[in-house]
């Protein structure tokens, strides 16, 4: 079974200033992880995503994880804020053969001008 | 590449009335289609997995027979919420993936939402 628990429902940052959101996951076999966000009244976008191979990704808008198993994590991190990273942002976690994505409960982040 | 669409964005409709919401994908054929209910300041949460050519997988407390499913193209599945109710308004979202060779999960591609409202 997997499952995904983000820490923080809500995250302030300043414009400019790093962007942390945690993610940890728990999976029997294992896993694709994911980082999705969301604007109001859309639907998800695919930010990064980890599959196999290198542990650090890259993805979209500047936002990078990195899977550390030891941890079961895969904190979403952005080294400058900008205004519009203001969305909802959501991990998920899916099984190696599997076919269904669990979703974290998402955690909003605001940005401070 | 991978857009998935949905249609309508937003529908409005009276209590006891269906309505029928589309999900395609646009540029790629996709095996599995995924529709999903997001309640305001909420997580997705997996309503039925529908695989081309046969019967919706429903999750644990969704009303087979309320949200009918049907997955009838490589490009097309339809959600039909019958006989909607207030507490039925939700934005629903639909996502599809294409299976790699080996079984392995590739990424789910999300449409942009449905909005849909019943008075």
């Amino acid at each position: 079974a997997q499952s995904v628990t983000q820490l923080g429902s809500h995250v302030s940052v300043s414009e400019g200033a790093l962007v942390l959101l945690r993610c940890n996951y728990s999976s029997s076999v294992p896993p694709y992880l994911f980082w999705y966000v969301q604007y109001p009244n859309q639907g998800l976008q695919l930010l990064l995503k980890y599959t196999t191979g290198a542990t650090l990704v890259k993805g979209i808008n500047g936002f990078e994880a990195e899977f550390k198993k030891s941890e079961t994590s895969f904190h979403l991190t952005k080294p400058s804020a900008h205004m519009s990273d203001a969305a909802e942002y959501f991990c998920a976690v899916s099984a190696l053969a599997g076919n269904q994505f669990y979703f974290g409960t998402g955690t909003s982040l605001t940005v401070i001008p | 590449g991978a857009v998935v669409s949905q249609h309508p964005s937003r529908v409005i409709c009276k209590s006891g009335t269906s309505v029928k919401i589309e999900c395609r994908s646009l540029d790629f054929q996709a095996t599995t289609m995924f529709w999903y209910r997001q309640f305001p300041k909420q997580s997705l949460m997996l309503m039925a997995t529908s695989n081309e050519g046969s019967k919706a997988t429903y999750e644990q407390g969704v009303e087979k027979d309320k949200f009918l499913i049907n997955h009838a193209s490589l490009t097309l599945s339809t959600l039909t919420v019958t006989s909607a109710h207030p507490e039925d308004s939700s934005f629903y979202i639909c996502s599809a993936r294409v299976g790699l060779a080996g079984g392995r999960v590739d990424t789910q591609y999300f449409g942009p939402g449905t909005r849909l409202t019943v008075l």
